[in-house]
C-alpha cells in the first residue's frame, strides 16, 4: 500500500519561499509514475500546481510556472516543492499525489499539509 | 486551460436516493475524466477513472459516464457514508484542472 506524506513549515512570511517534502512509503518514486502536487484554498479550490518524473522531466501549471521548482531525490524516496515570493494568495492546504501509471488520474494523496502566509 | 463546471454546487438527497452529478468540460477532452470524493478534513480519493472506470475498491453504486465535454457521476442508491464533496478533474491536458466541486448533504 503506497502511502505519502507531506512535511514543512506550516507557517510562511510574504515574499518568502514556501518550501515542502513528501515522502513515499510503500513504493519507490522511481517507478513509471508521475508525482505531482495540488492545493486546495476555499477561494480557489483544487489547483494543479505541477509534476515530476524521477528523471527530473516537470510540467508546471503556467500560472505558477515563474515561481515554483519541483525535485526528487531518489536516495530518500521523496520529492520536494518550492514556491518562492509568496503571497497570502498561496495560503493553502498542499498536497502530494501519485498519477496512474500512463495517465494522469491521481490514484494515491498524502493526508495534505496547511500552509499560511502571514506575518 | 480547460474549465471544468459542476452542477449542482451542492445536493441534498434521502439515503437510498439516486443522485447524479454532471460535470461540463469548456473543450472536448475525449474521455479524460476523473472523479474524486473528499470527506470532511481528508484528501480527495479516486473514485471513477478515464469517465467511467471504477477504481479498484470503490463501491459499484457509484458509476461514471459520458464524454466529449459532458460527464455524468451516478450514485444508485445513496449511502450515509457518500456525505462528502465530489470534484471532477480533467486529464486530457496540462494544466490538468478541476471542477469547483458538489457538496452532497444526506436528508
Amino acid at each position: 500500500q503506497v502511502q505519502l506524506q507531506e512535511s514543512g513549515p506550516g507557517l510562511v512570511k510574504p515574499s518568502g519561499t514556501l518550501s515542502l517534502t513528501c515522502a513515499v512509503f510503500g513504493g519507490s518514486i522511481n517507478s513509471s509514475h508521475w508525482w505531482s502536487w495540488v492545493r486546495q484554498s476555499p477561494e480557489k479550490g483544487l489547483e494543479w500546481i505541477g509534476e515530476i518524473y524521477h528523471s527530473g522531466s516537470t510540467t508546471y501549471n503556467p500560472s505558477l510556472k515563474s515561481r515554483v521548482i519541483m525535485s526528487v531525490d531518489s536516495s530518500k524516496n521523496q520529492l520536494s516543492l518550492k514556491l518562492r515570493s509568496v503571497t497570502a494568495a498561496d495560503t493553502a492546504v498542499y498536497y502530494c499525489a501519485r498519477a496512474a501509471v500512463g495517465a494522469t488520474d491521481f490514484d494515491y494523496w498524502g493526508q495534505g499539509t496547511q500552509v499560511t502566509v502571514s506575518s | 486551460d480547460i474549465q471544468m463546471t459542476q452542477s449542482p454546487s451542492s445536493l441534498s438527497a434521502s439515503v437510498g436516493d439516486r443522485v447524479t452529478i454532471t460535470c461540463r468540460a469548456s473543450q472536448s477532452i475525449s474521455s479524460d475524466l476523473n472523479w474524486y470524493q473528499q470527506r470532511p478534513g481528508k484528501a480527495p480519493k479516486l473514485l471513477i477513472y478515464a469517465a467511467l472506470a471504477l477504481q479498484t475498491g470503490v463501491p459499484s453504486r457509484f458509476s461514471g459516464s459520458g464524454s466529449g465535454t459532458d460527464f455524468t457521476l451516478t450514485i444508485s442508491s445513496l449511502q450515509p457514508e457518500d456525505l462528502a464533496t465530489y470534484y471532477c478533474q480533467q486529464s486530457n491536458s496540462a494544466p490538468y484542472t478541476f471542477g469547483q466541486g458538489t457538496k452532497l448533504e444526506i436528508k
